[in-house]
């Protein structure tokens, strides 16, 4: 098993500019998360997923949208990115507990 | 509103005994984790505990108690390696995991 993988590890983008983070696992796990986590401080909740077709809000959902169409997939779009959403994004998956990818650091120029 | 408190730092010698505390306030309580961060890393599982008491595997414990809404980490005969973060999560009853700000763990030789 992979696990959970994401793409892409770096990106850069403009003010602006639109993006996806994508995220795979192959463990068959309902229950998928994105957390965002900033330079020294805890991770915080973007949107979860409970199974293919239901998406929730968590703590900070502002300027991000998800899908899950398949029990697999769970993609984190950013629409018009700013500089405030500059960090290291997380997807994770479980049964309990969550087993984390490698994340993807962004930056927002 | 959902809230976890850890020490924000840490500081012990290499062979001795640290415990890194977590209070909780959530809406709903399923369980316990605690999670190690190295620096430019993923979270990565340490231990989980649903029910009162002490789990332990190999170097680390947890604890919880749910009385008093509260658990422990507890690492022993501490190596360079531990140098890290930790951070406590707690699953509610909306099936999310929030996760505490962190607690720096530095490991002197």
């Amino acid at each position: 098993n992979a696990g959970v993988t994401q793409t892409p590890k770096f990106r850069i983008l403009k003010i602006g500019q639109s993006m996806t983070l994508q995220c795979t696992q192959d463990m068959n796990h309902n229950y998928m998360y994105w957390y965002r986590q900033d330079p020294g401080m805890g991770l915080k909740l973007i949107y979860y997923s409970v199974g293919a077709g239901i998406t929730d809000k968590g703590e900070v959902p502002n300027g991000y949208n998800v899908s899950r169409s398949t029990t697999e997939d769970f993609p984190l779009r950013l629409e018009l990115a700013a500089p405030s959403q500059t960090s290291v994004y997380f997807c994770a998956s479980s049964p309990v507990p969550p087993d984390f990818g490698s994340g993807t650091r962004l930056t927002v120029v | 509103g959902q809230s976890l408190e850890q020490p924000s730092e840490v500081t012990a010698v290499e062979g001795a005994i640290v415990q890194i505390n977590c209070t909780y306030q959530t809406s709903g309580f399923y369980g316990l984790s605690w999670y190690q961060q190295h620096d430019g890393g993923a979270p990565t599982f340490l231990s989980y505990n649903a029910l009162d008491g002490l789990e332990e595997t190999g170097r680390f414990s947890s604890f919880l108690s749910r009385s008093d809404s509260y658990g422990y980490l507890l690492l022993q005969e501490l190596q360079m390696k531990d140098s890290a973060s930790y951070f406590c999560a707690v699953r509610d009853e909306g099936q999310n995991f929030v996760f505490g700000p962190g607690t720096r763990l530095s490991v002197l030789p």
